[in-house]
């Protein structure tokens, strides 16, 4: 069983509109907690990154939540753009080893 | 770009070919990295380089094989390919693995498609 569950798998949104990911994880002892963001057809390129300590991390729209006492993290994307379409992965570092989540696909129509 | 280049961008090759993917960095980095990324499944680490060093093997089939001629390049080379082993391949580079605060550039990826 993967350490890094997301969800949903994929979702559709309007431009314009908000939208949260979860991303809930088993991993331990917990390092820090990345997402990314993949364009389709290139690289995921890291949008915040969480310590332990941290709660609330912000990235232009893009705000991350982490609870560490119950191992959950969020991406919020506030007033949806166009180029917001795209899979967004949690990865979960331990002291030695990354853990990724599947990613979930986010579509913005217009 | 981010400083991680990949080539070729797609690839389709028969079972029987041999063919080579290619990374190059100039970013500094020491630790370099190749992912496999499936649909809708995590990404797989496959192998790992530290100063020119596997680290790593994720138990990957011998029909792949890596190379790290130095710290800023990468091979992996492929052969006798099976259906299933078409996927994105993600190269990456980080500082050291084990600093306590590292990230990953990732390159645009190789779309390997085996027919």
């Amino acid at each position: 069983k993967n350490q890094v569950e997301q969800s949903p798998q994929s979702l559709i949104i309007l431009e314009g509109k908000n939208c949260t990911l979860q991303c809930n994880y088993t991993v331990s002892p917990f390092s820090n907690l990345r997402w990314y963001k993949q364009d389709t057809g290139r690289g995921p390129v890291s949008l915040t990154i969480m310590t332990f300590s941290e709660n609330t991390k912000s990235n232009g729209r893009y705000t991350a939540t982490l609870d560490a006492d119950t191992k959950q993290s969020s991406l919020h994307i506030t007033a949806s753009q166009l180029s917001d379409s795209a899979s967004y992965i949690c990865v979960v570092r331990n002291d030695y080893k990354l853990s990724f989540g599947a990613g979930t696909t986010v579509t913005v129509r217009a | 770009e981010t400083g991680v280049t990949q080539t070729p961008r797609h690839l389709v090759m028969g079972m029987t070919n041999k063919k080579s993917l290619k990374c190059e960095q100039h970013l500094g980095h020491n630790a370099m990295y190749w992912y496999k990324q499936s649909a809708k499944k995590p990404l797989e680490l496959m192998f790992v380089y530290n100063f020119k060093e596997q680290t790593e093997n994720n138990s990957v089939p011998s029909r792949f094989s890596p190379e790290c001629p130095n710290s800023s390049h990468l091979f992996l080379h492929l052969h006798t390919l099976q259906p299933e082993d078409s996927a994105l391949y993600l190269c990456a580079s980080s500082q050291e693995p084990g600093q306590e605060d590292y990230g990953y550039t990732f390159g645009s990826g190789t779309r390997l498609t085996v027919v």
